[in-house]
């Protein structure tokens, strides 16, 4: 069976300093990866996603990139954290594109703060 | 543009009694819909998805839910609430522009007394 992982599961991060969660996924190859952000508690708003090593997509312009050095590894990336980066990120995963129905799977998250 | 609504912050049963939970979406064709469970400091799990085909989808934990095109609704339903379905549910819509990514509802806080 499938399974992600995250890590680190929290992280409490000074303004300024630079940020690295990671994302794997066993069982499963070749498959769409996805980085999404819930602020406070609620309202998961998607970063990015991959359909391949290197293929990154941005959804939303701020200070995070990703990366995708291996197929199943996603990586979110930050040189310089705000206060406003504090938040849940979640990684999830679904099966490479075969149809606009495949079902997203989601990790257990990184909790970030930001002081 | 492609939209989901949760129009309640919170919906409060009773353990026993039916629950619903309500979402509605905009889309512009055939619309793929997913209700998400999430519990504290958890991430979010599949409860069930719509593509096509019956109107009715039943998922995990007993959960259901109603695809009706006409009111463009997809409401999450039990028939019988328990204290542990407590939790923090979202409707989500395929976001047909971000490869196969979702877009989400606020979510909607369900709780359930005993």
């Amino acid at each position: 069976s499938q399974t992600i992982h995250q890590w680190p599961a929290t992280l409490v991060q000074p303004v300024g300093s630079p940020l690295s969660l990671e994302c794997t996924v066993e069982g499963t190859s070749n498959p769409n990866l996805y980085w999404y952000r819930q602020a406070a508690g609620r309202g998961l708003q998607l970063l990015f996603y991959s359909v391949g090593i290197g293929q990154i997509s941005s959804e939303v312009p701020q200070n995070l990139s990703a990366s995708r050095p291996q197929d199943r590894q996603f990586i979110l990336s930050s040189k310089k954290l705000l206060l406003s980066d504090s938040g849940f990120y979640l990684c999830a995963w679904s099966p490479r594109w075969s149809g606009s129905g495949d079902t997203q799977y989601f990790g257990p998250g990184t909790r970030l703060t930001v002081l | 543009a492609q939209s989901v609504a949760q129009p309640e912050d919170q919906v409060n049963v009773a353990e026993g009694n039916p629950l619903t939970v309500k979402c509605t979406y905009s889309v512009s064709g055939n619309p793929y819909l997913f209700w998400y469970v999430q519990y504290p400091n958890r991430g979010l799990q599949f409860l069930l998805k719509y593509i096509t085909g019956d109107n009715l989808v039943k998922g995990s934990y007993g959960f259901e839910a109603e695809f009706n095109k006409s009111q463009t609704s997809f409401h999450l339903k039990k028939p019988s609430a328990l204290v542990s379905d407590s939790a923090l549910y979202f409707c989500a819509v395929r976001d047909m522009k971000a490869g196969t990514a979702l877009i989400f509802g606020k979510g909607t806080t369900l709780s359930v007394s005993s």
